[in-house]
Parts: structure tokens; C-alpha cells; sequence
């Protein structure tokens, strides 16, 4: 069966510091597609970052890079230089090409940045 | 504003109330999705649609759900005789099915309490 594990339920970063948001996933699918997802207090779903399982190089979007580790399934997020607006729950994801376009996520992790 | 939208934005009824959300994606998109999150949980798939076809639904759609597309645009999603349980933000999301690095995009989510 398909599923994201996320074993921080919280972290607190000081501001300015980068950090690092763990993601484990298990398939046996060789095409897939990993997302990160920001979730303000305000509820709203925003989109951060995508790999491709075939993807040869680690994404990178803005201060957000993905560490993407294929023997290892895992899919971490690292922000860098974190600001006070970063702080909100964090969901990685993952969607199964061969299936139905459904994404699975994890249960997220609470990040607080403190100033 | 050309994300996805959602109303209302908040829903308070009492148990055995039918309630229905409507949401309106992207304007190009053709897939929309339907999701529903628990608190401290990451989102649950419940059903998508590409164009104004229904193309799965999860174990989790009860017969009390009904979602609709009718017009291949604005979506809703309907529940008859609500129950405590049904308390959560339903969130829906929608892409543009173009190649296998398809992005979801989501709204900012209804939150429905059932007293």
C-alpha cells in the first residue's frame, strides 16, 4: 500500500536558520511524483515544490529545495534562511502515475520559526 | 483572483441538516478534486472529476455524499442528513491534465461544523 510518513509532529527553528523537514514514502510504483504543501492557520493548501521519481536532479524552488533520495524513499523539504512567515503545517504528498490522479499525504509537521 | 475558490467558507448546521458546498477551480483546469481533512490530519481524497466526468470515488463518499460537475466547470458537493462525524474542512483542488508533472492547486477550504 502507498504511504507518506512525516515523523515530526513539531519543530521550532530559529529565524534565519535553514531546516529540514523529513519525509519517508512507500511504493512499489516506479513513476510517482512527490509534492510539499504549505498549510497556513488560515487553511489554505499551497503548493511549494514537486519531484518526479525520474527526475535526475533535486528540485529547487526558491528557498525551497527538495532532498530527494530514491534507494532511501525519502523526500525532504529544507527551507532556507527561514522567515516568520514560514511558520504553518507542512504536508508532503505523493501521486501515483499508474493510478487514479488521487495525492496521498502525510499527517504534516507543525513548523514554528521563532524570531 | 484566478484560484481556486470555495463558499462558504465556514458552515455551521445541526445534525441531520443537508449542507452544499460549491467550488470553482481554475478556469482551464479540467480535473477537479475533492478532498476532506480532520484536525491534525493531512488531507483524505473523496472524489475527482475530469471535465464533467466522475471518474472515482473513495470508500470514504457515503451515500450521504453526492458531488456534481455538471457543466465540466464549478463543482459542488452535497451531504444529506449531516452527523457529527461529518465535522471537518473540505477542500477542493484542481490541474490542468497535461503530462505526468500534473500540480494540484487548492482552494482555501470549507469548514463545516455539525452540532
Amino acid at each position: 500500500a502507498q504511504k507518506i510518513t512525516q515523523t515530526q509532529p513539531g519543530m521550532f527553528v530559529q529565524e534565519k536558520e535553514a531546516v529540514t523537514l523529513d519525509c519517508t514514502y512507500d511504493t512499489s510504483d516506479p513513476s510517482y511524483g512527490l509534492f510539499w504543501y504549505k498549510q497556513p492557520s488560515s487553511g489554505e493548501m499551497i503548493f511549494l515544490i514537486y519531484q518526479g521519481s525520474y527526475d535526475q536532479q533535486n528540485a529547487t524552488e526558491g528557498r525551497y529545495s527538495l532532498n530527494f533520495q530514491k534507494a532511501r524513499k525519502s523526500a525532504n523539504l529544507v527551507i532556507s534562511a527561514s522567515q516568520l512567515g514560514d511558520s504553518a503545517m507542512y504536508f508532503c504528498a505523493m501521486r501515483l502515475y499508474s493510478s487514479a490522479s488521487k495525492i496521498i499525504f502525510g499527517s504534516g509537521t507543525r513548523l514554528s520559526i521563532r524570531p | 483572483d484566478t484560484g481556486v475558490s470555495q463558499n462558504p467558507r465556514h458552515k455551521i448546521t445541526k445534525r441531520g441538516q443537508n449542507v452544499t458546498f460549491r467550488c470553482d477551480p481554475i478556469s482551464e483546469h479540467n480535473r477537479l478534486y475533492w478532498y476532506r481533512q480532520t484536525l491534525g490530519q493531512g488531507p483524505e481524497f473523496l472524489t475527482y472529476f475530469q471535465n464533467e466526468a466522475q471518474l472515482e470515488k473513495s470508500r470514504l463518499l457515503s451515500d450521504r455524499f453526492s458531488a456534481e460537475r455538471p457543466k465540466g466547470s464549478f463543482s459542488t458537493l452535497e451531504i444529506q442528513r449531516t452527523e457529527q462525524g461529518d465535522s471537518a474542512m473540505y477542500l477542493c483542488a484542481s490541474s490542468l491534465l497535461t503530462s505526468s508533472r500534473e500540480t494540484q492547486y487548492f482552494g482555501p477550504g470549507t469548514r463545516l461544523l455539525v452540532l
